[in-house]
């Protein structure tokens, strides 16, 4: 069966500092994956989606970037984290080639950037 | 791009009851609409999905129904137990390209009371 890996749990950083945030998927081959954001009382955002390798799709413009180095390895980054980048990352993954396959998600990391 | 609207934000209903959670959208291209429950701490979990060329889908307690002259889709949970107390996100898409670009609801936070 599939399993989705997001780490770490929760992370407390200052302004300034740099962001590392890794999801994997087992058991899959080719999936999409995807960052979502959810602000607290709100629904979830799509920050960025990967249909393979290297292909990185950005949805909105922000001090976040992603790289998928792997097939099932994706990175959420930043050089220089804002108060306003606080908040909870959610990973998914959906069927590889699929446009409407449902979305699996990790459990999410809690970033408070203080 | 798609919106996706929510109502109600938060519901309490007695264990037993009922419970319905209504969601519209604007863009008539889109075809997808899963529901998702989170737990506290945890990612979002399918619960039920129906596309656009079904009008009702049933699952067990849970039923979704879509309206798409109206643009409308509604969950509907019934004979409520406590552990059905949670978060629930609908969601859209208009299934274009090959990854699940889903717009998400802002959320209703169900409580089923003893």
């Amino acid at each position: 069966s599939q399993t989705i890996h997001q780490w770490p749990a929760t992370l407390v950083q200052p302004v300034g500092s740099p962001l590392s945030l890794e999801c994997t998927v087992e058991g899959t081959s080719n999936p999409n994956l995807y960052w979502y954001r959810q602000a607290a009382g709100r629904g979830l955002q799509l920050l960025f989606y990967s249909i393979g390798i290297d292909q990185i799709s950005s949805e909105v413009p922000q001090n976040l970037s992603a790289s998928r180095p792997q097939d099932r390895q994706f990175i959420l980054s930043s050089k220089k984290l804002l108060l306003s980048d606080s908040g909870f990352y959610l990973c998914a993954w959906s069927g590889g080639g699929s446009y409407n396959s449902p979305l699996h998600f990790g459990n999410g990391t809690r970033l408070t950037v203080t | 791009g798609e919106n996706v609207e929510q109502h109600p934000s938060t519901l309490s209903v007695q264990e037993g009851d009922s419970a319905v959670i209504k969601c519209t959208y604007s863009d008539s291209a889109s075809n997808y609409f899963p529901w998702y429950k989170q737990e506290l701490g945890k990612g979002p979990q399918l619960i039920i999905d129906i596309r656009s060329n079904v009008g009702e889908k049933k699952d067990q307690r849970i039923a979704v129904t879509l309206n798409k002259t109206a643009k409308h889709f509604s969950l509907h949970i019934t004979e409520t137990q406590p552990e059905d107390s949670a978060d629930y996100f609908c969601a859209a898409s208009m299934g274009t390209g090959t990854a699940s670009k889903l717009t998400f609801g802002t959320g209703t936070r169900l409580q089923v009371t003893l």
